[in-house]
């Protein structure tokens, strides 16, 4: 079993849509949590970083940790075509350096 | 415009030839990272320098040596590269070594090994 499974889609949305992206675990240490965003051709973009438990908002985006089920999501509100990448998780513990699930590819059409 | 400024953004070199990618942050940061990444894969890790010490090389072959000569440059030297070496070298930073600060991406630099 990989340490971060994450659905590597491609997921197709229509514009305007909620957005849900997922990623497991399997190590119950990790307590630091983020989402990154990337462009075709382009470096990851740090979208939300999150300590532990709970939900973060930011804009258009929420971020949610659930330890107790080893899972954390990405939502994303209104989307637009511009929301087109691929999203990684990536979560760490103390000592240790991040390590990113493989990926969801997003496709959301005007 | 990302924080973090990798240099060449392309790189097509031949297996004998030597040349440098570079990275240089503006954010006093102390934690740079060197990152491989093949097409449609997650980022892997190469090199984390803290306070410009190296602090974690992943086994990675000793074609790819890095160096941080002060605590905003970061490169890492090429030599003898495999075509398999052809992928986006991404850098990172962050305000300190360790998980419990972000970190940030530069754009990269694609390689392509003939």
């Amino acid at each position: 079993q990989k340490e971060v499974e994450q659905d590597p889609g491609p997921l197709s949305v229509p514009e305007g849509a909620i957005v849900s992206l997922n990623c497991t675990y399997s190590n119950s240490a990790f307590q630091y949590f983020m989402w990154y965003r990337q462009y075709s051709r382009k470096g990851p973009e740090l979208l939300m970083y999150t300590y532990s438990s709970g939900n973060k908002e930011d804009g258009r985006f929420t971020a949610q940790v659930d330890k107790s089920s080893k899972y954390i999501s990405l939502f994303i509100r209104d989307s637009q075509p511009s929301d087109s990448a691929t999203y990684l998780c990536a979560m760490s513990r103390y000592g240790q350096n991040f390590v990113f699930g493989p990926g969801t590819r997003l496709s959301v059409l005007p | 415009d990302t924080e973090v400024t990798q240099t060449p953004k392309h790189l097509v070199m031949g297996m004998t030839n030597k040349k440098s990618l570079k990275c240089e942050q503006h954010m006093g940061h102390r934690a740079m990272y060197w990152y491989k990444q093949k097409a449609k894969k997650p980022p892997e890790l190469m090199f984390v320098y803290s306070y410009e010490k190296l602090s974690i090389n992943e086994s990675v072959p000793s074609r790819f040596s890095p160096e941080c000569p002060n605590s905003s440059l970061l490169n890492l030297h090429l030599h003898a590269l495999q075509p398999e070496d052809s992928a986006l070298y991404l850098c990172a930073s962050s305000q300190m070594g360790g998980p419990a600060q972000p970190q940030h991406f530069g754009d990269g630099t694609r390689l392509s090994i003939l």
